[in-house]
Parts: C-alpha cells; structure tokens; sequence
C-alpha cells in the first residue's frame, strides 16, 4: 500500500523558515517524481514544487520561487521541502504527493501538514 | 485566480446526472491529458480521472470524463450523498513558467 506521510509543519513567525519532510512507503520511490501541493485554508490546490526521481531536475512554482528548495533522500524514501522568508500567504496544508509514471497524473497524496504563518 | 477555469459550485438529488466543467487554454488542456480530483469534506485529494477519461481502480463507473478541444468536464451519475465534495481539475502546461495547473474547484452538493 502506498503511504505518504508529512511531517514538519507548525507555527512560524513570518519571515521565518520550516523544513517538510514526507516520508514514502509501499513503492519503489526511486524510481517516481514528488511533488508538493499546498491548499490555503479553504482555498484551492496548487502546485508548488515537483523533483524528479534522481533529483536531477525541480520545478517551483513563481509564487514560491527563491524561497524554497526541495531535494530528497532516495537512500531513506524521503522528500523535503525547505521553506524560508515565510509569508502570510505561505499558510495552507502541504501536501506531498506521488507523480504516477506514465502520464497517469499526481495519482497518490499525503495526508498533509499544517503550516502556520504568524506573529 | 486559477489557471483553468471551474463553475464554483454544483448540485444534484439523488439518482441524478450532474456534470462539472473546466475549461483552459491550448497550453494546458489543448496540448495536454486531463486530471480529476475528488477531496471529502477534511482529507486530502483523491485521483478520480486521469487522461482524460480513464478511471483508477476502485473508481466506480458512475464517475466519467471527456475533453474537447480547451475544456473537459466531469460526469457523475446516479448521484449519491457520499459524492458531495470539492473536485478539481488539472492538467500539465506547456508554459515554461509553469507545470501542472489546477481549476479552482467545484463544490458538488447533494441535495
């Protein structure tokens, strides 16, 4: 059974930095691209950040760009996304999620965690 | 403002047809497969649709899509209290500056 489970979120100041970690199991994570998906408090999706399955190549979103890395640990079936220069309009759930091979879409989602951007 | 564009909301009774629409543009939908997503009131989303109109395991029938040119809809048929959720489309673009695109959802009330 696929899991993708995220951890990391919480309250921060903005301005300030959070470091998300998903961690994968049930497939073969090396051989997927990732993505992180984040939805604003009853807002809808969007795309943030996507690497592919060696790390050799990344997408972010130009809402996020300059201020957010993903990289991964296929060794530990993990994903990461390092967020700083938090802002308020960071503050949605983040959701890690499993980009299907074959043009079969983001075909599994975390559960998500909670980021809140706040003084 | 979302990329592709989704009516804000949607209703049915039971045992009905209702339909959702998403349109694009020839960046995304044009050029590229369409994705349905359903997300249950408090949990995350759940692949319903992929190319345009195939169906995951597990997916029942009662589920289907279509694309046309720029736009794609989402079908559902003989509607059930358990279909009421938020469903989103999306679809790869070819813009440089972006990647995968997302409607702005669709809330379906079962009445």
């Amino acid at each position: 059974e696929v899991q993708l489970v995220e951890s990391g979120g919480g309250l921060v100041q903005p301005g300030g930095s959070l470091r998300l970690s998903c961690a994968a199991s049930g497939f073969s994570f090396s051989s997927y691209a990732m993505s992180w998906v984040r939805q604003a408090p009853g807002k809808g999706l969007e795309y943030v950040s996507a690497i592919s399955s060696n790390g050799g190549s990344t997408y972010y979103a130009n809402s996020v760009k300059g201020r957010v890395t993903i990289s991964r640990d296929n060794s530990k079936n993990t994903l990461f996304l390092q967020m700083g220069s938090l802002r308020a309009e960071d503050m949605a759930v983040y959701y890690c999620a499993r980009v299907g091979i074959g043009a079969v879409g983001i075909d599994y989602w975390g559960q998500g965690t909670l980021v809140t951007v706040s003084s | 403002q979302s990329v592709l564009t989704q009516p804000p909301s949607a209703s049915g009774t039971p045992g009905q047809r209702v339909t959702i629409s998403c349109s694009g543009s020839s960046s995304n939908i044009g050029s590229n497969y369409v994705y349905w997503y359903q997300q249950l009131p408090g949990t995350a989303p759940k692949l319903l649709i992929y190319k345009n109109n195939q169906r995951p395991s597990g997916v029942p029938d009662r589920f289907s899509g279509s694309k046309s040119g720029t736009s794609a809809s989402l079908a559902i048929s003989g509607l059930r209290s358990e279909d009421e959720a938020d469903y989103y489309c999306a679809a790869w673009d070819d813009d440089l500056s972006r990647d995968v695109v997302f409607g702005g959802g669709t809330k379906l009330t079962v009445l």
